[in-house]
């Protein structure tokens, strides 16, 4: 079955590390990959999307993803963390059926 | 612009009441998405209208009607709650339905099944 898991569900670090957040999928072929970004007590955000070509994926805030499909890996990440960047962070891959299915969620939180 | 709005933002029924969750979107998009999210299960799609009059089951359609009333409204129906279906529900849009398509979502309905 298509699945997306990411297996890491709570990250802390320091502001200024870097962060590395872990997404694995689970498709016949190469899915629409996706991440998004929650803010306590908002909706969901998009930070970036993979559909094809170069495997390093820039975003919105700082953050980029890669690609591997050796390792059916799509793991986000920021050179710098900042405080606002405290957040739930989804994986989410599009089925091929109108459907999306998303990871159940990285909580991260930044120590000042 | 406001985007996707819902409301209620908050709502608490009883076992057994009724209500509907509204969501609008002033983008002109065509595809529009009700999702439930739990913890630890992240988001799981309920209902989604690919285009003005259709819709089609998701993940998780058992005890939830939809409907799309016009391309700007997708409203979501609990006919008989129970207290499996406290959750926060999210309302989304996008241009189209396919998978290049940016989804677009609402800032939530926070529900309560007493």
């Amino acid at each position: 079955a298509q699945s997306v898991t990411q297996p890491d569900i709570h990250i802390t670090v320091s502001e200024g590390a870097s962060l590395e957040l872990r997404c694995n999928y689970s498709y016949g072929a190469t899915p629409y990959l996706f991440w998004y970004v929650q803010s306590p007590g908002q909706g969901l955000q998009l930070l970036l999307k993979y559909f094809s070509g170069d495997t390093l994926v820039q975003g919105i805030k700082g953050f980029e993803a890669e690609f591997k499909r050796s390792q059916s890996s799509f793991n986000l990440r920021k050179p710098s963390v900042h405080w606002s960047d405290a957040a739930e962070y989804f994986c989410a891959a599009f089925s091929g059926t109108y459907k999306y299915i998303f990871g159940t969620g990285t909580r991260l939180k930044v120590l000042a | 612009n406001a985007g996707v709005t819902q409301t209620p933002k908050f709502q608490v029924l009883k076992t057994g009441q009724s209500m509907t969750l509204q969501c609008a979107q002033d983008m002109n998009h065509n595809s529009m998405y009700w999702y439930r999210q739990d913890p630890g299960m992240g988001l799981r799609l309920i209902y989604y209208s690919a285009s003005e009059g259709t819709t089609d089951k998701g993940e998780v359609p058992n005890g939830y009607n939809v409907s799309r009333l016009n391309k700007r409204e997708f409203s979501l129906r609990l006919e008989s709650a129970a207290p499996s279906q406290t959750s926060v529900y999210f309302c989304a849009s996008s241009e189209s339905a396919g998978g290049q398509e940016t989804q677009y979502f609402g800032p939530g309905t926070r529900l309560l099944v007493l």
